[in-house]
């Protein structure tokens, strides 16, 4: 079965870069249509859809974040990562990774991964 | 990309329908049939309900119906139940070729 599975720090200070890393199973990013993507949603708050990356290596961001964001992926391994420089408290959020497929739905979510950004 | 539009909040008896609604532009909503929903229970990771605007995933109940009219999609729930009772977010492909969500709508069973 598809699973996900967000890990990184649960703590950063601001100004300093977070590096997150979403662990899947059940399919394989070398497969055509497949994809996964990034959202957070501080608390209390909606979701935010952040970052994409795709089965041909194509990368798709945020558009008020793609200045922040980078994405990679290591498909030995079964893994994508993400990276957001220059964190803030605001940027204070549950991360979460998702699959997509090829019609643009998040159909596998993670259980997502609490970061908080503060001094 | 501004988030798309849905009411704050809506609430409904056990047993009546609710329609949420999710109104974005012509550049999403409007532009394209790659709208989706999603249930969120508190503390819980979002679950996917509805894709490709009307169509239902393996699992999940036909209680739960999609539909879109111009730029503003809706998710209808009939037979409401007490489980039912969560956040719902819409979702939407945009012409820059991202993804943009609604603000979320919280649905409360009286």
């Amino acid at each position: 079965q598809v699973t996900l599975k967000e890990s990184g720090p649960a703590l950063v200070k601001p100004t300093q870069t977070l590096t997150l890393t979403c662990t899947f199973s059940g399919f394989s990013l070398t497969t055509t249509g497949m994809r996964v993507s990034w959202i957070r949603q501080p608390p209390g708050k909606a979701l935010e859809w952040l970052a994409r990356i795709d089965w041909d290596d194509d990368k798709l961001y945020s558009t008020s974040l793609k200045t922040r964001l980078t994405l990679s992926k290591d498909t030995s391994n079964n893994q994508v990562v993400l990276t957001m420089t220059d964190m803030d408290p605001v940027d204070t959020a549950t991360y979460y990774c998702a699959r997509m497929g090829y019609d643009l739905y998040f159909d596998f979510w993670g259980r997502g991964t609490l970061v908080t950004v503060s001094s | 990309q501004s988030a798309l539009t849905q009411p704050a909040s809506v609430s409904g008896s056990p047993g009546q329908s609710i329609t949420i609604s999710c109104t974005g532009t012509s550049s999403d909503v409007g532009g394209y049939n790659y709208v989706s929903w999603y249930q969120q229970h508190p503390g819980k990771a979002p679950k996917f309900m509805i894709y490709d605007v009307s169509k239902r995933p393996s699992g999940v109940s036909n209680r739960f119906s999609g539909s879109k009219s111009g730029n503003t999609a809706s998710l209808t729930i009939s037979g409401l139940q007490a489980d039912d009772e969560a956040d719902y977010y819409c979702s939407s492909y945009t012409s820059s070729n991202t993804l943009v969500f609604g603000g979320g709508t919280k649905l409360t069973v009286l």
